[in-house]
């Protein structure tokens, strides 16, 4: 079955750089775009950016001079990296599949602290 | 950026009883196709969103035909009939018409 899951430190230092990686199973990066959304403690849901199928992303323009997404189709994983951390990155972070999000890891908590 | 206002609910909803949450959009989501790029999330306590509705109207899979979704261009409403335990959480609409994707602060739902 189609599977999303997240991976990454769950405490990043400020000004320092978070990487995450999100491995899927069940379908594959060739047909189907894989989105970032992430979510504060307690707040509502921000889309980050995405991978498309063909290999192109788009960034939140509030992110883009920060954030950076690639992939590795023959691991069927999904790379995030974002950098100059600040405490208010802290959040969990979703990867999630396609345009309609049909499909969502279980997420990855990230706590920006010295 | 397209802002997405979602409505409170009227908190504790009584089991059994109907819930409608709302959610407006600042520009219309009505492509040229006919289609409405609009969809409906549940997030239950502790758990990742869920998709319930796209399409603004089409029932993802697996989804309970309690969920119904409709609305116009610019004004949207998702439908729970007959409220249960399991439908406890927080319902985000969100728009995928053009980047970058927003979602609404979301409604709570709690029940009685």
């Amino acid at each position: 079955q189609v599977q999303l899951k997240e991976s990454g430190p769950g405490l990043v230092q400020p000004s320092q750089t978070l990487s995450l990686t999100c491995t899927v199973s069940g379908f594959s990066l060739m047909d189907y775009s894989v989105h970032w959304v992430r979510q504060p403690p307690g707040k509502g849901l921000e889309w980050m950016g995405r991978m498309k199928y063909d290999g192109d992303t788009y960034y939140n323009s509030a992110l883009k001079s920060r954030l950076s997404i690639s992939r590795d189709t023959s691991k069927s994983q999904v790379f995030l990296k974002m950098n100059s951390l600040q405490t208010e990155d802290t959040a969990i972070y979703y990867c999630t599949r396609a345009l309609f999000m049909d499909a969502w890891g279980q997420g990855a908590s990230v706590t920006v602290s010295s | 950026d397209i802002v997405m206002t979602q409505g409170a609910l009227p908190n504790p909803v009584p089991s059994g009883e109907s819930a409608s949450i709302t959610c407006q959009s600042s520009k219309s989501l009505l492509h040229s196709n006919g289609k409405t790029y609009l969809n409906w999330y549940l997030q239950r306590p502790g758990q990742s969103p869920q998709l319930l509705i796209y399409w603004m109207s089409t029932r993802a899979s697996g989804v309970s035909d309690r969920f119904s979704g409709s609305g116009s261009g610019t004004d949207f409403t998702l439908k729970i009939s007959s409220v249960e335990a399991e439908d406890v959480g927080v319902y985000y609409c969100q728009q995928f018409l053009e980047y970058p994707y927003t979602f609404g602060a979301g409604t709570k739902l709690e029940l009685k």
